[in-house]
């Protein structure tokens, strides 16, 4: 079991650039989840898919971000265009949705930096 | 906002068993109680969870009371590797999305 992958592992970047950070949820498993994690904020809940299909954005900050599940192996979190306060490690999550017993797995995140 | 309160840190000494409480008072009958942990620049990783019977499994145990409104997780022997902060998450029950309130911050002093 490789775990969820995410990609790639740190990014820096300038403020106005686009930015697109990637993960790959374990084999098998339905439910992905983005989480962006600030020492002001904490793990804050950003979107997350089911079989695919996006089922809450409402944690997504503004316009600038964006997030896809093109198939049940790989998903973006795209952010146009990157400002500084974006900063921050992204986690990606997957889960096995289905019933109660269902843990999420995280990924190593992605530390994002805008100058 | 997540529904749980937990202490901001504690300490335990490394060889002791560290208790770690968590308050959910508006938990349902069906909803799960979970808890993760967090080491310095990891993902959080999954520890244990329960509905209502004692839980117990190769990282820790869980206790929950009763009435369901609070729990404990146990680290048995800690170890300096322990040193994380554990979030207790809940109520949580199937589909719903999970949010992580402040945790508790766990040092372990040698």
């Amino acid at each position: 079991d490789a775990g969820v992958i995410q990609s790639p592992r740190h990014e820096v970047t300038e403020m106005g650039q686009e930015v697109t950070l990637r993960c790959k949820p374990i084999s098998g498993h339905n439910s992905l989840f983005w989480y962006r994690q600030t020492m002001m904020r904490g793990l804050e809940l950003l979107i997350y898919f089911n079989n695919n299909v996006p089922i809450d954005d409402s944690g997504m900050p503004e316009d600038r971000f964006s997030a896809k599940m093109p198939n049940a192996s790989f998903s973006t979190l795209k952010i146009q265009p990157s400002e500084p306060r974006d900063s921050a490690v992204y986690f990606c999550a997957s889960s096995l949705v289905g019933g109660k017993n269902s843990p999420l797995h995280f990924g190593n995140g992605t530390r994002l930096t805008v100058t | 906002d997540a529904k749980t309160t937990q202490p901001t840190s504690m300490d335990c000494a490394e060889g002791r068993a560290a208790n770690l409480p968590c308050n959910h008072s508006t938990i349902s009958g069906n909803e799960y109680v979970y808890w993760y942990r967090q080491i310095h620049s990891q993902g959080p990783q999954y520890i244990i969870h329960g509905l209502k019977n004692n839980e117990t499994n190769e990282m820790a145990s869980l206790i929950i009371t009763e009435d369901r409104k609070s729990s404990t997780l146990i680290l048995p022997h800690a170890t300096l590797r322990d040193t994380a902060v554990y979030y207790c998450i809940g109520p949580y029950f199937g589909n719903e999305k999970l949010t992580f309130g402040t945790g508790t911050r766990l040092t372990i002093i040698p």
